[in-house]
Formats: C-alpha cells, sequence, structure tokens
C-alpha cells in the first residue's frame, strides 16, 4: 500500500520565522502535489512536481522533490499569518487513485 | 473559467436518511472524483466518473454510490446515513493534460 506521511502534524510558529514540511513515502511516485486547505473550503492546488530533486518557488514557497521521487518538502520562508491552513501533499498511486497525507496544520501568529 | 461548484454546501440530516449531493465540474474537465474529509482520518477517496463511467473506487461501504451525467455534472449519494457519515465531503475535475486536480468548496454534512 503506498503511503503518504507528512510531519510535522501541527505548526505554531510567529510571523516572520522559516519552516519546513515533509512528505514522506516508502514508494516511488511519479509526482507528487501540494495543496493548502482553508477551514469550510476545499484544497487549493499549490504545485506538482514531476522530477527526481526538482525544485519549485512559488513567492516565499519553496518546494522540493526528492531525487528518488519517495519524498517532498515544503520551505516556506518568512511566514505570515495569511499562510495559516491545513497544508496537504498528495499523489496518484499505482491504482491511479490520487492518495493524500495526513496533512500538516500551520499556524502563523502575528 | 468558473471553479468547481458543489450545492448545497451545509446538509444536516437524521441517521437512517439518504442523501445527495451535486457537483459541477470545471467546463472542458471530464473526470470528476469524490473525497471525504474527517479530523481522524484525513482526505479519503470514494471513486472517480469519466464520461459517465465509474473508472475508480475506494474503499467505502456501498452505501456510498455515484454517477455523472453526460454534461460531467457529478451526484454522490449516501443511504441509510449513520453518524460517522458526517465530514465533508468534497468533489474535484481534473484536467486530463496535467492531471491537475481542481477541488470546489465541499458540502459540509452532518449526520445527526
Amino acid at each position: 500500500t503506498q503511503l503518504l506521511e507528512q510531519s510535522p502534524q501541527f505548526l505554531s510558529i510567529q510571523e516572520g520565522e522559516n519552516l519546513t514540511v515533509y512528505c514522506n513515502s516508502s514508494s516511488v511516485f511519479s509526482s507528487l502535489q501540494w495543496y493548502r486547505q482553508e477551514p469550510g473550503e476545499g484544497p487549493v492546488l499549490l504545485v506538482t512536481v514531476v522530477t527526481g530533486g526538482e525544485v519549485k518557488k512559488l513567492k516565499r514557497l519553496t518546494f522540493q522533490f526528492g531525487d528518488a521521487r519517495k519524498d517532498s518538502s515544503l520551505h516556506i520562508t518568512a511566514a505570515q499569518p495569511g499562510d495559516t491552513g491545513l497544508y496537504l501533499c498528495a499523489g496518484y498511486n499505482q491504482g491511479g487513485k490520487l492518495i493524500f497525507g495526513q496533512g500538516t496544520e500551520l499556524s502563523v501568529k502575528p | 473559467k468558473a471553479g468547481v461548484t458543489q450545492t448545497p454546501r451545509y446538509l444536516i440530516k437524521t441517521r437512517g436518511q439518504q442523501v445527495t449531493l451535486s457537483c459541477s465540474p470545471i467546463s472542458g474537465h471530464r473526470s470528476v472524483s469524490w473525497y471525504q474529509q474527517t479530523p481522524g482520518q484525513g482526505l479519503q477517496f470514494l471513486f472517480e466518473y469519466f464520461s459517465e463511467t465509474q473508472r475508480n473506487k475506494g474503499n467505502f461501504p456501498g452505501r456510498f454510490s455515484g454517477r455523472q451525467f453526460s454534461n460531467s455534472r457529478s451526484e454522490m449519494n449516501v443511504s441509510t446515513l449513520e453518524l460517522g457519515d458526517s465530514a465533508l465531503y468534497l468533489c474535484a475535475s481534473r484536467d486530463s493534460r496535467t492531471y491537475e486536480q481542481y477541488f470546489g468548496p465541499g458540502t459540509r454534512l452532518t449526520v445527526t
């Protein structure tokens, strides 16, 4: 069974701090996606990483796909209260289903 | 382009009742997937429809069913509701070129 494990599950930091969220698996994924979800809303796609070792930047967010395509990370620089939300990684398993990690709940306090 | 829309946004039902949720995908997207999100289990895949055919199914009991219409709109139905069915039900449509999924705002179902 392909699983995605995210860590940490909860993160509470002050505005201006940096943070990293990890998404790990023992299985290889052809690509991984990162989503952000706000309370009461659906997840919003942030980025898709496809190539092993790939790094993508979205303003203060940096996404990396592991060389072996088994893991990914999301780094936020100088976090702001607007970054608060649930961050989810997801990937298609061998059966073609999109599976999600448990999510990282981020709270950025002003 | 308009995003994925789901109706209703909120629903309160009683145990034993049945419910139907509706989803309209992004124009041009033919794949629609449904997910259940709960605090304990996270986001779990229910099923996927493509061109009116169920293409994939998650590990949910037969009380959960769905269908897709010729205009790609989809509905999911839950019969004989249980308290544990209380959740946020999310619908997503997929871009067939990039495989990226776009989610609707969800339907918050509360079973009492």
